[in-house]
Protein backbone atom coordinates (compact mmCIF):
# COMPACT_ATOMS: atom_id res chain seq x y z
CA UNK A 1 0.00 0.00 0.00
CA UNK A 2 1.61 3.21 -0.96
CA UNK A 3 -0.42 5.84 0.81
CA UNK A 4 -3.37 8.21 -0.02
CA UNK A 5 -2.83 9.42 -3.66
CA UNK A 6 -3.84 12.56 -5.33
CA UNK A 7 -3.63 13.39 -9.25
CA UNK A 8 -2.79 15.50 -10.48
CA UNK A 9 0.24 16.73 -8.32
CA UNK A 10 -0.09 20.02 -10.52
CA UNK A 11 -2.74 21.89 -12.07
CA UNK A 12 -2.71 25.26 -13.95
CA UNK A 13 -5.98 26.56 -15.73
CA UNK A 14 -8.14 30.24 -16.82
CA UNK A 15 -10.18 31.47 -15.07
CA UNK A 16 -13.84 30.22 -15.64
CA UNK A 17 -12.74 26.66 -16.78
CA UNK A 18 -13.28 23.93 -15.01
CA UNK A 19 -11.11 21.53 -13.19
CA UNK A 20 -10.90 17.98 -11.59
CA UNK A 21 -8.88 16.24 -8.79
CA UNK A 22 -8.47 12.78 -7.85
CA UNK A 23 -7.98 11.16 -4.79
CA UNK A 24 -7.39 7.44 -4.03
CA UNK A 25 -7.36 6.55 -0.21
CA UNK A 26 -5.53 4.06 1.73
CA UNK A 27 -7.02 0.64 0.16
CA UNK A 28 -10.27 -0.09 2.49
CA UNK A 29 -10.35 3.02 4.55
CA UNK A 30 -13.47 4.16 4.53
CA UNK A 31 -13.44 7.82 5.76
CA UNK A 32 -12.56 10.19 3.09
CA UNK A 33 -11.45 14.03 3.42
CA UNK A 34 -11.06 17.37 1.63
CA UNK A 35 -9.22 20.03 2.94
CA UNK A 36 -7.98 23.29 1.46
CA UNK A 37 -4.88 25.53 1.93
CA UNK A 38 -3.51 28.36 1.29
CA UNK A 39 0.18 30.13 1.81
CA UNK A 40 0.64 30.54 5.09
CA UNK A 41 -2.28 28.90 6.43
CA UNK A 42 -3.57 25.82 7.62
CA UNK A 43 -5.60 23.32 5.95
CA UNK A 44 -9.31 24.39 5.52
CA UNK A 45 -12.07 21.34 5.74
CA UNK A 46 -13.86 21.25 2.86
CA UNK A 47 -15.82 18.09 2.64
CA UNK A 48 -15.79 14.40 4.35
CA UNK A 49 -17.65 11.17 3.49
CA UNK A 50 -17.67 7.97 5.00
CA UNK A 51 -17.75 5.08 2.51
CA UNK A 52 -19.67 7.02 -0.22
CA UNK A 53 -22.00 8.82 1.94
CA UNK A 54 -20.89 12.45 1.70
CA UNK A 55 -21.93 13.29 5.23
CA UNK A 56 -20.44 17.05 5.97
CA UNK A 57 -19.72 19.88 3.37
CA UNK A 58 -18.05 22.95 4.83
CA UNK A 59 -19.72 26.69 3.95
CA UNK A 60 -16.29 26.61 1.74
CA UNK A 61 -17.73 24.91 -0.15
CA UNK A 62 -19.53 26.96 -2.59
CA UNK A 63 -21.86 25.49 -5.49
CA UNK A 64 -18.90 25.83 -7.80
CA UNK A 65 -17.65 22.73 -5.84
CA UNK A 66 -18.99 19.38 -5.64
CA UNK A 67 -17.75 16.77 -4.58
CA UNK A 68 -18.09 12.82 -5.04
CA UNK A 69 -17.34 9.13 -4.30
CA UNK A 70 -19.09 7.12 -6.49
CA UNK A 71 -18.13 3.40 -5.01
CA UNK A 72 -16.79 4.11 -1.92
CA UNK A 73 -13.19 4.49 -3.03
CA UNK A 74 -11.48 7.01 -4.79
CA UNK A 75 -13.10 10.48 -4.85
CA UNK A 76 -13.28 13.62 -7.27
CA UNK A 77 -13.38 17.01 -6.50
CA UNK A 78 -14.31 19.58 -9.02
CA UNK A 79 -14.60 22.95 -9.12
CA UNK A 80 -16.79 24.85 -11.83
CA UNK A 81 -15.71 28.73 -13.20
CA UNK A 82 -12.95 28.34 -11.40
CA UNK A 83 -11.65 32.02 -9.70
CA UNK A 84 -8.44 32.76 -9.19
CA UNK A 85 -9.16 32.77 -5.17
CA UNK A 86 -9.36 29.26 -5.67
CA UNK A 87 -5.93 28.78 -6.39
CA UNK A 88 -4.65 26.49 -3.42
CA UNK A 89 -3.68 22.93 -2.04
CA UNK A 90 -6.34 20.78 -2.45
CA UNK A 91 -5.63 17.69 0.32
CA UNK A 92 -7.14 14.63 0.58
CA UNK A 93 -6.83 12.38 3.66
CA UNK A 94 -7.65 8.82 4.55
CA UNK A 95 -8.72 7.12 7.61
CA UNK A 96 -9.49 4.03 9.16
CA UNK A 97 -13.39 2.37 8.84
CA UNK A 98 -13.55 0.54 12.26
CA UNK A 99 -12.30 3.09 14.97
CA UNK A 100 -12.75 6.77 15.11
CA UNK A 101 -9.36 6.99 16.96
CA UNK A 102 -7.64 5.94 14.05
CA UNK A 103 -4.75 8.11 12.16
CA UNK A 104 -5.64 10.36 9.18
CA UNK A 105 -3.15 10.51 6.30
CA UNK A 106 -2.56 12.95 3.83
CA UNK A 107 -1.53 12.88 0.04
CA UNK A 108 0.62 14.91 -1.52
CA UNK A 109 -1.84 17.45 -2.42
CA UNK A 110 -2.97 18.67 -6.02
CA UNK A 111 -1.70 22.76 -6.38
CA UNK A 112 -4.07 24.42 -8.37
CA UNK A 113 -3.10 27.56 -9.77
CA UNK A 114 -6.04 30.17 -11.71
CA UNK A 115 -4.17 32.53 -14.00
CA UNK B 1 -16.65 25.55 16.59
CA UNK B 2 -13.34 24.73 17.50
CA UNK B 3 -10.46 27.08 17.05
CA UNK B 4 -7.06 26.05 17.24
CA UNK B 5 -3.83 28.01 18.17
CA UNK B 6 -0.44 26.78 17.48
CA UNK B 7 2.60 29.34 19.67
CA UNK B 8 4.89 30.53 18.81
CA UNK B 9 3.92 31.05 14.42
CA UNK B 10 7.88 30.45 13.97
CA UNK B 11 11.19 29.42 15.97
CA UNK B 12 14.54 29.15 15.27
CA UNK B 13 16.85 26.97 17.59
CA UNK B 14 20.49 25.84 16.89
CA UNK B 15 20.67 21.95 16.06
CA UNK B 16 20.82 19.70 19.32
CA UNK B 17 18.86 22.03 21.50
CA UNK B 18 15.36 20.28 22.92
CA UNK B 19 12.46 22.22 22.11
CA UNK B 20 8.57 22.55 22.62
CA UNK B 21 5.74 23.14 20.41
CA UNK B 22 2.25 24.35 21.80
CA UNK B 23 -1.18 23.93 20.57
CA UNK B 24 -4.25 25.42 22.41
CA UNK B 25 -7.66 24.58 21.75
CA UNK B 26 -11.34 26.18 22.33
CA UNK B 27 -13.46 22.76 22.01
CA UNK B 28 -12.27 19.88 24.49
CA UNK B 29 -14.67 17.84 23.55
CA UNK B 30 -12.20 16.01 21.05
CA UNK B 31 -11.39 12.09 20.21
CA UNK B 32 -7.90 12.59 19.77
CA UNK B 33 -5.54 14.38 18.75
CA UNK B 34 -2.91 14.49 15.65
CA UNK B 35 0.29 16.32 15.14
CA UNK B 36 1.40 16.36 11.62
CA UNK B 37 5.01 17.80 10.18
CA UNK B 38 4.46 19.72 6.36
CA UNK B 39 7.21 20.60 4.42
CA UNK B 40 7.43 23.13 2.35
CA UNK B 41 4.83 22.65 -1.21
CA UNK B 42 4.30 18.88 0.25
CA UNK B 43 1.43 17.23 1.70
CA UNK B 44 1.70 16.39 5.60
CA UNK B 45 3.28 13.79 7.05
CA UNK B 46 1.79 11.98 10.34
CA UNK B 47 3.83 11.89 13.68
CA UNK B 48 1.70 11.19 16.81
CA UNK B 49 -1.94 10.53 17.10
CA UNK B 50 -2.72 10.93 21.20
CA UNK B 51 -5.90 9.43 22.11
CA UNK B 52 -8.28 11.87 24.53
CA UNK B 53 -7.78 9.13 26.77
CA UNK B 54 -3.86 9.42 26.63
CA UNK B 55 -1.72 11.71 28.33
CA UNK B 56 1.43 11.28 26.40
CA UNK B 57 2.57 9.79 23.34
CA UNK B 58 5.90 8.94 21.88
CA UNK B 59 7.64 7.97 18.69
CA UNK B 60 11.69 8.06 18.88
CA UNK B 61 12.99 11.99 19.38
CA UNK B 62 9.45 12.95 19.73
CA UNK B 63 6.90 13.47 22.49
CA UNK B 64 3.24 14.21 22.68
CA UNK B 65 1.26 15.54 25.53
CA UNK B 66 -2.59 16.42 25.91
CA UNK B 67 -4.38 18.15 28.42
CA UNK B 68 -7.82 17.73 27.06
CA UNK B 69 -9.39 19.36 30.12
CA UNK B 70 -7.79 22.72 29.72
CA UNK B 71 -7.45 22.54 25.60
CA UNK B 72 -3.65 22.28 25.37
CA UNK B 73 -1.20 19.91 23.48
CA UNK B 74 2.84 20.33 23.17
CA UNK B 75 5.11 18.44 21.12
CA UNK B 76 8.69 17.99 22.53
CA UNK B 77 11.37 17.28 20.02
CA UNK B 78 14.79 16.11 21.48
CA UNK B 79 18.27 16.66 19.89
CA UNK B 80 16.81 18.76 17.35
CA UNK B 81 18.33 18.24 13.88
CA UNK B 82 18.15 20.03 10.49
CA UNK B 83 16.39 17.30 8.97
CA UNK B 84 13.87 18.35 11.64
CA UNK B 85 13.00 21.67 9.93
CA UNK B 86 9.43 22.02 8.64
CA UNK B 87 5.85 23.34 9.59
CA UNK B 88 4.11 21.60 12.51
CA UNK B 89 0.43 21.63 12.69
CA UNK B 90 -1.85 19.98 15.28
CA UNK B 91 -5.05 19.15 14.64
CA UNK B 92 -7.68 18.26 17.40
CA UNK B 93 -10.61 15.76 15.98
CA UNK B 94 -14.38 15.83 17.27
CA UNK B 95 -15.80 12.28 17.01
CA UNK B 96 -19.46 12.63 16.89
CA UNK B 97 -20.67 10.65 13.71
CA UNK B 98 -21.07 13.09 10.71
CA UNK B 99 -18.44 15.14 12.72
CA UNK B 100 -14.92 13.51 12.45
CA UNK B 101 -13.06 16.65 10.90
CA UNK B 102 -9.48 17.29 11.62
CA UNK B 103 -9.59 21.21 13.13
CA UNK B 104 -5.86 22.96 12.07
CA UNK B 105 -4.04 25.41 13.15
CA UNK B 106 -1.76 27.78 11.24
CA UNK B 107 1.62 25.92 12.35
CA UNK B 108 4.44 26.52 13.87
CA UNK B 109 7.47 26.86 11.47
CA UNK B 110 10.39 25.38 12.96
CA UNK B 111 14.23 26.20 11.67
CA UNK B 112 17.20 24.13 13.01
CA UNK B 113 19.96 26.00 12.58
CA UNK B 114 23.17 23.69 11.99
Amino acid sequence: DTGVSQDPRHKITKRGQNVTFRCDPISEHNRLYWYRQTLGQGPEFLTYFQNEAQLEKSRLLSDRFSAERPKGSFSTLEIQRTEQGDSAMYLCASSSKTDLNTEAFFGQGTRLTVV
Amino acid sequence: KQEVTQIPAALSVPEGENLVLNCSFTDSAIYNLQWFRQDPGKGLTSLLLIQSSQREQTSGRLNASLDKSSGRSTLYIAASQPGDSATYLCAPKRGIFGNEKLTFGTGTRLTIIP
